[in-house]
């Protein structure tokens, strides 16, 4: 079945520390995206790609960097110049220009400790 | 700037009544509207969209109105099911293809 794996679902990290959350879709999808979702605030666009070697910084993309090396991959690492860093990650991938189908991941619970 | 705005965070329905949830944007540019549902710990999954050159679109028991003079939009689910109690988020798109996602709809079904 095709889909969009993310990983890991629970991730702690100490304050100081970088951490990479890791995205993989095999639906052969050309975008993909991170989203964050806070409480009260819905979901906040980080960075997107809308094809390999390429992206772009989304709305709240400071404290955060991305690589898109592959197509079917797009990790998100969240460093420590990212202030407030604990929130659910959630990344999704869809058909260029195609905004109806997007597809979501489970999503990641990043927890500073 | 929040460009989708769901100002209602919660909503409570009996089982087998009318849900309507409403949602406010304020970008003209945008021409494609979504809804999305949410369980916890899970991503969103697409229910129902609309593009700017309708006003309604139906699916089931969702359906989804458009007025775009008043940058308004709203999900009725009817009937109300249990299965439907989730988190509903509102997005919208213009040409660039990105969402823009509203804060979101805590929606309770009670029996």
């Amino acid at each position: 079945d095709g889909g969009i794996t993310q990983s890991p679902k629970y991730l702690f990290r100490k304050e100081g520390q970088n951490v990479t959350l890791s995205c993989e879709q095999n639906l052969n999808h050309d975008a993909m995206y991170w989203y964050r979702q806070d409480p009260g605030q819905g979901l906040r666009l980080i960075y997107y790609s809308q094809i390999v070697n390429d992206f772009q910084k989304g709305d709240i993309a400071e404290g955060y960097s991305v690589s898109r090396e592959k197509k079917e991959s797009f990790p998100l690492t969240v460093t420590s110049a990212q202030k407030n860093p604990t929130a659910f990650y959630l990344c999704a991938s869809s058909r260029s220009g195609q905004t109806y189908g997007y597809t979501f991941g489970s999503g990641t619970r990043l927890t500073v400790v | 700037d929040q460009q989708v705005k769901q100002n209602s965070p919660s909503l409570s329905v009996q089982e087998g009544r009318i849900s309507i949830l409403n949602c406010d944007y304020t970008n003209s540019m945008f021409d494609y509207f979504l809804w999305y549902k949410k369980y916890p710990a899970e991503g969103p999954t697409f229910l129902i969209s609309i593009s700017s050159i309708k006003d309604k679109n139906e699916d089931g028991r969702f359906t989804v109105f458009l007025n775009k003079s008043a940058k308004h939009l709203s999900l009725h689910i009817v009937p109300s099911q249990p299965g439907d109690s989730a988190v509903y988020f509102c997005a919208a798109s213009s040409n660039d293809y990105k969402l823009s996602f509203g804060a979101g709809t805590t929606v309770t079904v009670r029996a």
